[in-house]
This record gives C-alpha cells, sequence and structure tokens, in this order.
C-alpha cells in the first residue's frame, strides 16, 4: 500500500487559516470515510485531531477542521497559533490495513 | 485517563527477536481492538498490525513489510498488549507505538490513544 501524498510542508502567520492536503487513491481516501488527522510535536507521540473525515475529539480546538472531495482529504486551521506548529499526518482506512502520509510540517512564522 | 505504557524496546543485531509489550489502564481493554504503529528516525508514521478484541474474533491483520516476521497477541488478564518481533532487519529501526482503535462498526477507523513509544534499533 503505497503512502498518501502531503505537501512537506507550510507555513502561515499568527491568526490566519492554512489548509493541508492529503492525496490518496479509491482504494484509500476515495473508497472510505475514514480519514483522520494526527498533529505531533518534537519528540512526542501524535494526538488524533480529526477522524471520519470531519469529526473532532473532545477537547480538541474547533479551529481544526476537516474535509474531503474524491481521493483528496484537507485539514484546514483557522486562526493559527504558535502552539499549532508541529507535524500533521493523514491516515485513512484501506482494508484491512491502514494507510498515513509522509507528513507536514507546519511552521507559524 | 486513559494510559499506554510501551517497553521492551533496545538494540538488537539484524535477524535477532524482541518482544515489546503495551500495558493499558483507564478503559476496558479486552473490548478494545489494539494496534501497533512505527516511526523510523526522521521520518513518517507507518501502521504495523492490529488485533481485534476476542469478541470481535481475536483476530489479527499486519502491514505487508512486517508480514510473517512480527506477531500481535494480547493478554486481557494483564491488559496487556504485544509485539513479537523476529528476522528484524535494520529497516525495522522506530519508535514502537501502541495505539487504541476507534471503530465505526466491524471496521477500525483511526488511532485515538497512543503510548510514549519505545525505541527498537536494527544494527550489527
Amino acid at each position: 500500500q503505497s503512502a498518501l501524498t502531503q505537501p512537506a510542508s507550510v507555513s502561515g502567520s499568527p491568526g490566519q487559516s492554512i489548509t493541508i492536503s492529503c492525496t490518496g487513491t479509491s482504494s484509500d481516501i476515495g473508497g472510505y470515510n475514514y480519514v483522520s488527522w494526527y498533529q505531533q510535536h518534537p519528540g512526542k507521540a501524535p494526538k488524533l485531531m480529526i477522524y471520519d473525515v470531519t469529526k473532532r475529539p473532545s477537547g480538541v480546538s474547533n479551529r481544526f477542521s476537516g474535509s474531503k472531495s474524491g481521493n483528496m482529504a484537507s485539514l484546514t486551521i483557522s486562526g493559527l497559533q504558535t502552539e499549532d506548529e508541529a507535524d500533521y499526518y493523514c491516515s485513512s482506512y484501506a482494508t484491512p490495513s491502514h494507510v498515513f502520509g509522509g507528513g507536514t510540517t507546519l511552521t507559524v512564522l | 485517563e486513559v494510559q499506554l505504557v510501551e517497553s521492551g524496546g533496545g538494540l538488537v543485531k539484524p535477524g535477532g527477536s524482541l518482544r515489546l509489550s503495551c500495558v493499558a489502564s483507564g478503559f476496558i481493554f479486552d473490548k478494545a481492538w489494539m494496534s501497533w504503529v512505527r516511526q523510523a528516525p526522521g521520518k513518517g508514521l507507518e501502521w504495523v498490525g492490529r488485533v481485534k478484541s476476542d469478541t470481535d474474533g481475536g483476530t489479527t491483520d499486519y502491514a505487508a513489510p512486517v508480514k510473517g516476521r512480527f506477531i500481535i497477541s494480547r493478554d486481557d488478564s494483564r491488559n496487556t498488549l504485544y509485539l513479537q518481533m523476529n528476522s528484524l532487519r535494520t529497516d525495522d529501526t522506530a519508535v514502537y507505538y501502541c495505539t487504541t482503535d476507534m471503530k465505526d462498526r466491524a471496521v477500525a477507523t483511526a488511532f485515538d490513544h497512543w503510548g510514549q513509544g519505545t525505541p527498537v534499533t536494527v544494527s550489527s
């Protein structure tokens, strides 16, 4: 199973909005509504931010939102804050396995 | 509070074996589906495999790179998940995380809780 494709890096200023794309195929993103997004700060474990394409776990800020169209999913972060600076990974169910994206480093300038 | 604590990582020679453990607390372990996810140094995340709860069949699934070499098991009496790694290769070097799986009917959809990870280095 090939990894999902994410941009290597994105950047934005505090208060701005950014979007991270995640491109897959009809065998993963396009075939299921089971896309999830994870935030990882350096040296820390990943944290679930979005699941089932658009849902936020309890405790995750509503500044984080997800969407999907065809074989591409997106994570949007609005009102950027300095603590949002981290690596972000998308993932999709791809029966019976899971596939991750290569990760995107978000820099808050 | 959900806690997942991995242990058992270390340095092993190519071709060797290692067993990782993950002790769980704060949730009903015997009903949970559990996965292992790894991260090579400076690289992205890679799903390794999963074990379902015994009530859902207790079956396992593995990623292609580890199938036939790694075995995932669970001991519900000890709230513990295991990863037996055999025939280790240098490209198995990574931090190994155990996770709980979110479920939607018969499908695992996301990884909602993560341990702190245990590092495995395969080198001669």
